[in-house]
């Protein structure tokens, strides 16, 4: 079963224009972290926010957190060409070291030039 | 660094056969982990290895899957009598934390293994 939910499922934009994902979540959490997948590549690892924290950013990346209502979002400004990808969250489960993370459907993002 | 690598990268089977999937985690990291990527899915958890000790393998979907880690490095997951169901991307990755309260939890995944089942 897959807790986290990405919104919306499909996203289209113009180079330049800002990107936002959302990701809902079930079960307290440590960590939330964003992936993302290129077509025919692994995931590669974009930013973790930590369950105390509320805002992260790196680079063209800003992550928000809000456990009160289990969710997070992940903004990506100033869209290229590059940023075409699948993106997921993922939690861990609070209560378990060392557990597996557990992914969204992830939101497909397509930069169009 | 060399990443996580895994191979065959492809791997094309007949319903019934016995397919062995291998994965190189980056030297040094503690923690293993086995996802399977159905298409238009996120990963889902398959097993997971702390060294060569397989602590958790509640998401492996049958008895037909069983991985292996004997040597606390290089893990091979294996799939008897492949059905057509098993069809995904299987993805592999590693961590160098065994503790994630309090330390950075990223995992590194490799590119996976394609494997088809006809």
């Amino acid at each position: 079963s897959q807790q986290g939910e990405e919104d919306p499922q499909a996203l289209s934009i113009q180079e330049g224009e800002n990107a936002t994902m959302n990701c809902s979540y079930k079960t307290s959490i440590n960590n939330l972290q964003w992936y993302r997948q290129n077509s025919g590549r692994g995931l590669v690892h974009l930013i973790l926010i930590r369950s105390n924290e509320r805002e992260k950013h790196s680079g063209r990346l800003r992550v928000t957190l809000d456990t009160s209502k289990k969710s997070s979002s992940l903004l990506i400004t100033a869209s290229r060409a590059a940023d075409t990808a699948s993106y997921f969250c993922a939690t861990d489960a609070a209560n378990q070291a060392g557990t597996a993370l557990i992914f969204g459907k992830g939101t497909t993002l397509s930069v169009s030039s | 660094g060399a990443g996580v690598s895994q191979s065959p990268r492809y791997k094309v089977a007949k319903r019934g056969q016995d397919v062995a999937l291998r994965c190189d985690p980056i030297s040094g990291h503690v923690s293993l982990f086995w996802y399977q990527q159905a298409l238009g899915q996120g990963p889902e958890f398959l097993t997971y290895f702390q060294n060569e000790a397989q602590l958790d393998k509640s998401g492996l979907p049958s008895d037909r899957f069983f991985a292996e880690r004997p040597e606390g490095s290089v893990s091979t997951l294996k799939i008897q009598r492949t059905q057509q169901e098993d069809s995904a991307v299987y993805l592999c990755a590693s961590s160098l934390s065994q503790e994630m309260r309090f330390s950075s939890y990223e995992q590194y995944f490799g590119p996976g293994t394609r494997l088809t089942v006809t």
